[in-house]
C-alpha cells in the first residue's frame, strides 16, 4: 500500500523563481495536510483540504504562498516569488476520520538561494 | 493557542534502558493526542493515538499515556534498541478549532547507545 509521495525530493532554486511542490495523498484518505518544519519554529501546519477543499489556511505565511487540489489524488503548494526565508522542508500529510493518525510523506528540502 | 512543550529536548542512554518522554499542552480540551516518530531525512510516523476517553495506549515497546486534567502525556519505552534512536514528537489539536489542526512539540532526540 503506497504511503503520501511528495515530489520533488529535493529543490534548489534562486530567489524569485516560481517553486510548486507535490503531492499524492493516500488512496481513500479525505483529508490532506501541508506543513512546513524549520529548525527554529518547529512543524508548523499552512493549510488542510477536506474533500478537496480548502477549509483552513490561517498558516499560510503571505499571499506568495497558494496551494490547489484539484482532485483527490492530487495536491499542490506553490510559492511565488520565493524568497531565501522560504527554505525549509515541506511535508504533506494525510488521513482518514478525525480518531484516524495523519500519514506523513518523506518531505520536500527546499533551498532557495 | 495550544503549545505543546516536550521535555528533555535531547537525551542519550544506553542500550536495554527503559525511558519515559514527556509532553505538556496548554488547552486540555483535545480530542486526542498523537505521538510520532521522525527519523533524519524522513517524514513523521505515527506511532500512538490516544483518543480523550481513553488513559493510555500500548504498542509493543511503547506505551503512551493521557492526563488531561493536568496536560501532560508521556511515551514510555520499554528496553530500548539503537533502532529506537529517532526524534519524537508529540502533538495536540488546536483549540477550539477543528480536531485535525494539530500543534506538535520541538521533540525529543533520542539516542540508544549500543
Amino acid at each position: 500500500d503506497a504511503g503520501v509521495i511528495q515530489s520533488p525530493r529535493h529543490e534548489v532554486t534562486e530567489m524569485g523563481q516560481e517553486v510548486t511542490l507535490r503531492c499524492k495523498p493516500i488512496s481513500g484518505h479525505d483529508y490532506l495536510f501541508w506543513y512546513r518544519q524549520t529548525m527554529m519554529r518547529g512543524l508548523e501546519l499552512l493549510i488542510y483540504f477536506n474533500n478537496n477543499v480548502p477549509i483552513d489556511d490561517s498558516g499560510m505565511p503571505e499571499d506568495r504562498f497558494s496551494a490547489k487540489m484539484p482532485n483527490a489524488s492530487f495536491s499542490t503548494l506553490k510559492i511565488q516569488p520565493s524568497e531565501p526565508r522560504d527554505s525549509a522542508v515541506y511535508f504533506c500529510a494525510s488521513s482518514g476520520q478525525v480518531n484516524q493518525p495523519q500519514h506523513f510523506g518523506d518531505g520536500t528540502r527546499l533551498s532557495i538561494l | 493557542k495550544q503549545e505543546v512543550t516536550q521535555i528533555p529536548a535531547a537525551l542519550s542512554v544506553p542500550e536495554g534502558e527503559n525511558l519515559v518522554l514527556n509532553c505538556s499542552f496548554t488547552d486540555s480540551a483535545i480530542y486526542n493526542l498523537q505521538w510520532f516518530r521522525q527519523d533524519p531525512g524522513k517524514g513523521l510516523t505515527s506511532l500512538l493515538l490516544i483518543q480523550s476517553s481513553q488513559r493510555e495506549q500500548t504498542s509493543g515497546r511503547l506505551n503512551a499515556s493521557l492526563d488531561k486534567s493536568s496536560g501532560r502525556s508521556t511515551l514510555y519505552i520499554a528496553a530500548s534498541q539503537p533502532g529506537d534512536s529517532a526524534t519524537y514528537l508529540c502533538a495536540a489539536p488546536n483549540s477550539g478549532g477543528s480536531n485535525y489542526k494539530l500543534t506538535f512539540g520541538k521533540g525529543t532526540l533520542l539516542t540508544v547507545n549500543p
